[in-house]
């Protein structure tokens, strides 16, 4: 079964990092980009970052760009999103999504994980 | 940063068509996936490259794209169909990125 597993959300103090971990499973890793995205409660869905199928290509939303980081390691299946500098609107259930080929921006999100939540409050 | 709108909200009878718009000048030449998330749930692929349909999503679900709206249709809506609904775009125009629509919430009344 194609599954995207996340983890490493939680409660964490403004300004300070986390770093979240999407694992797959269920297909070839290696050949697909991968993204984040991410919805603050009640809000609509807001597009993080994304990150070729070897890591090559990287992109980031203005928002988090100087801030949060995206990495993969195809060894292991699982793409990374560290965030730092966090803010209390960084507050949001945080998404991984494949895309169909090994691009950003080439195809749609065809697999979803469930989410991982990141709350930013003191 | 590029805006693609949609309508808040959608209400529609059982059985009869659902439409909802996506515009934004970022439209134009570009190819539009539309998802549907029902609370608490990732949300879901329903049409991708404007109008494709991934296997296992009903025939009742259509998409197109002309100028500078892109359309989802949803003909004899059922319950189950509830749920919000967004449209996506990747934006060239200036620091690439993708674009989420504002998303419509669809009510079966």
């Amino acid at each position: 079964e194609v599954q995207l597993l996340e983890s490493g959300g939680g409660l964490v103090q403004p300004g300070g990092s986390l770093r979240l971990s999407c694992a797959a499973s269920g297909f070839t890793f290696s050949t697909h980009a991968l993204n984040w995205v991410r919805q603050a409660p009640g809000k609509g869905l807001e597009w993080v970052s994304g990150i070729s199928n070897f890591g090559e290509t990287i992109f980031y939303a203005d928002s988090v760009k100087g801030r949060f980081s995206i990495s993969r390691d195809n060894s292991k299946n699982t793409v990374f999103l560290q965030l730092t500098s966090l803010r209390a609107e960084d507050t949001a259930m945080y998404f991984c999504a494949r895309e169909g080929d090994g691009h950003v921006g080439t195809d749609s999100f065809e697999i979803w994980g469930q989410g991982t939540p990141v709350t930013v409050s003191s | 940063s590029s805006v693609l709108t949609q309508p808040p909200s959608v209400s529609v009878a059982p059985g009869e068509t659902a439409t909802i718009t996506c515009g934004g000048d970022i439209i134009g030449i570009k190819t539009v996936h539309w998802y549907q998330q029902k609370p608490g749930q990732a949300p879901l692929l329903v049409i991708y490259y404007d109008s494709d349909r991934p296997s296992g999503i009903p025939e009742r679900f259509s998409g197109s794209n002309s100028g500078d709206t892109a359309t989802l249709t949803i003909s004899g809506v059922e319950g189950g169909d509830e749920a919000d609904y967004y449209c996506q775009v990747w934006d060239t125009s200036g620091d690439h990125s993708y674009v989420f629509g504002t998303g419509t919430k669809v009510t079966v009344l």
